[in-house]
């Protein structure tokens, strides 16, 4: 059973540019959460969604950011109009019904010039 | 957004030696979970406590769920090379799913 999928691993925008990362969970996985992690600190919670659900936005920026996860293929985490601050490590995690435990994937580093 | 207390933020130990981390929090958390992460990965579960006082090991790896349930701690014994990585508190308010709350990591080092 693969692990859970994030490509690309690493990322490269302009300023202004839209990046697009994307996150395939484990299989028979239907929850999927983002979060975002900065140099020397602790990953912290985006969005989680379910199969074209999104439960719980709170932790995504108003502006700019949008996440989803369609019937069919991987979530997809969009940044609009990137500004070097939205550089980071993006992380995906998923978990199935019924469980708690969330798997992480590897992460895409996102990098602004 | 809400951060777990997690102390020390870095140590640097004699392999084998034993190593102690803890995370605090001013609200309860039903789940306590600790992770490890190793330089341009995701983090990996280590261990997953899901009652109060819930002492639980995992070879040698031992956690425990605070009595309060705002507090756990992760003991690492005879400490080896392969043990460096930073160490990730996290906490679920609910449990089920729901999103992690984590703390700001423990980086170690382990001189060997």
């Amino acid at each position: 059973n693969a692990g859970v999928m994030q490509n690309p691993r690493h990322l490269v925008r302009r300023r202004g540019q839209e990046a697009r990362l994307r996150c395939s969970p484990m299989k028979g996985h239907s929850h999927v959460y983002w979060y975002r992690q900065l140099p020397e600190e602790g990953l912290k919670f985006m969005v989680y969604l379910q199969k074209e659900n999104i439960i719980d936005e709170s932790g995504m920026p108003k502006e700019r950011f949008s996440a989803e996860f369609p019937k069919e293929g991987p979530s997809i985490l969009r940044i609009q109009q990137v500004v070097r601050g939205d550089s980071a490590a993006y992380f995906c995690a998923s978990s199935p019904d019924l469980e708690d435990t969330q798997y992480f994937g590897p992460g895409t580093r996102l990098t602004v010039l | 957004g809400q951060q777990l207390n997690q102390s020390p933020q870095s140590m640097f130990i004699q392999e084998g030696e034993d190593v102690s981390m803890n995370c605090t929090s001013s609200s309860i958390f039903n789940t306590w979970l600790w992770y490890k992460q190793d330089p341009g990965e995701g983090p990996v579960l280590l261990i997953a406590l899901y009652k109060a006082g819930e002492l639980t090991s995992n070879g040698r790896l031992t956690a425990q769920f605070g009595i309060t349930r705002k507090d756990s701690f992760l003991n690492i014994s005879a400490s080896i090379p392969s043990d460096v990585g930073i160490y990730f508190c996290a906490g679920q308010r609910q449990g089920g799913s729901e999103k992690l709350v984590f703390g700001k990591g423990t980086k170690l080092t382990v001189n060997p």
